[in-house]
């Protein structure tokens, strides 16, 4: 069946290195992926996002590589912040089902001071 | 713009009592959604819309009702609330499929 999974679920990092954060995915339909920020008590946020036809696409401190051959998807965040801290969720979205996006469940990020 | 807007932020039913929450958003997308997410876990799409008028079903949509007769709202309905149905309800929305997804505040509901 479709899954988006993530590797780990928590992370923690020093203030200042770099982290990454990795997805897998399973349905081979799936072209537009986008990772969210999920900071305690609120709704996710849109980080960045990637279509199939790219493998790599750089925001500002991040960076978000796609590797379609063994459908994986990481997150890397340059010079980790402590308000980088969060759950950071991974989506994809199938070219079919219209707007049926399937999130992973998760890994938390904790940035040590 | 005030995005997407959820109300209420915090509610206690008991077993058997209906609520609707309520979302709206102000942005003109077509594409509107509603997740649950439970404690420690990712979100589960509930129903979703593509546009006024018309609605479908996610992955976990029993219990649960939606109608959008309009571009801006989308309520969504229990009837009969269970315990199962504690979570962290999401509205979402977006100009289009396969498009960014913005995302409300959240309600948090408790079934005791």
């Amino acid at each position: 069946g479709e899954s988006v999974g993530l590797h780990l679920p928590t992370l923690s990092v020093q203030e200042g290195d770099n982290s990454i954060i990795n997805c897998a995915y399973s349905n081979s339909a799936s072209d537009y992926f986008i990772w969210y920020k999920q900071e305690s008590g609120k709704g996710p946020q849109f980080i960045i996002d990637i279509r199939s036809n790219m493998d790599k696409r750089q925001g500002q401190r991040v960076t978000v590589l796609l590797n379609k051959t063994v459908k994986h998807l990481s997150l890397q965040i340059a010079a980790t912040q402590p308000g980088d801290s969060a759950v950071y969720f991974c989506a994809e979205t199938p070219n079919t089902n219209a707007g049926k996006s399937t999130f992973g469940d998760g890994t938390t990020l904790t940035v040590k001071p | 713009n005030a995005g997407v807007t959820q109300t209420p932020k915090f509610r206690i039913l008991k077993i058997g009592q209906s609520m609707t929450l309520q979302c709206t958003q102000d942005m003109n997308h077509n594409y509107m959604y509603w997740y649950r997410q439970d404690p420690g876990m990712g979100l589960k799409l509930i129903y979703y819309s593509v546009g006024a008028g018309i609605t479908d079903k996610g992955e976990v949509p029993n219990g649960y009702n939606v109608s959008r007769s309009t571009t801006e709202d989308f309520p969504l309905r229990l009837e009969l609330a269970a315990p199962s149905q504690t979570s962290v309800y999401f509205c979402a929305s977006s100009p289009g499929q396969q498009e960014t997804q913005y995302f409300g505040p959240g309600t948090r509901l408790l079934v005791l």
